[in-house]
């Protein structure tokens, strides 16, 4: 069962512009993940925020938990060609396991 | 560096006939995975291992196995492969079986079924 779903599910931007990415869920939850995947690469982990915290930073990358809407942002600032891949949201099911979204294809022009 | 690779990058195989995908790790966790992953889409849990403890799916084919001989190694057996387990099929680990232990991932297999 899909438990977070990805919007846009496509998203093509500009080098240097910022791209924002969405994810939704449906149960209640410990953790938020995002991961990134190049093409033909496996998933690379970004960052975790826990459903105590509201917002996260890491580099050009920021990530907003709302939990009473159950949503998530992938904010990517001043992006860069080399950020082309697929952003995968993922949520664990209230237990251990974590569950992957279909991910936002992002493609940043040169 | 640490990091978990996968063996063979590509694999092709015929329709009905055995493939086993192998995956190592220099990480020392306690957690492996195997997922499927079609075009465009998510990835899906096939199982996992706890150290040595096998956790099957509920919606895993029976047509898909897999062994850990050790704390390094990982095999997924496809016993009978059809044309719909064409696949990348990505091998990951986790330091242990908790919420908030990130996976890292192998590069993966993409599986092709001829």
């Amino acid at each position: 069962s899909q438990q977070g779903e990805e919007d846009p599910q496509a998203l093509s931007i500009q080098e240097g512009e910022n791209a924002t990415m969405n994810c939704s869920y449906k149960t209640s939850i410990n953790n938020l993940q995002w991961y990134r995947q190049n093409s033909g690469r496996g998933l690379v982990h970004l960052i975790l925020i826990r459903s105590n915290e509201r917002e996260k930073h890491s580099g050009r990358l920021r990530v907003t938990l709302d939990t009473s809407k159950k949503s998530s942002s992938l904010l990517i600032t001043a992006s860069r060609a080399a950020d082309t891949a697929s952003y995968f949201c993922a949520t664990d099911d209230g237990g251990f396991k974590t569950i992957f979204g279909a991910g936002t294809r992002l493609f940043v022009k040169a | 560096d640490a990091m978990v690779i996968q063996n063979p990058r590509y694999q092709v195989t015929q329709f009905g006939k055995p493939v086993t995908l192998s995956c190592s790790q220099t990480l020392n966790h306690n957690v492996m995975y195997w997922y499927q992953q079609k075009s465009s889409q998510a990835p899906k849990l096939l199982f996992h291992y706890y150290d040595k403890d096998f956790n099957n799916e509920a919606d895993t084919p029976d047509n898909f196995q897999s062994r850990r001989p050790n704390t390094s190694f990982c095999f997924l057996d496809i016993r009978s492969p059809g044309l719909g387990d064409a696949a990348m099929y990505l091998c990951a680990t986790s330091r242990d079986w908790q919420y908030d232990q990130p996976q890292h991932f192998g590069d993966g297999t993409r599986l092709s079924i001829l």
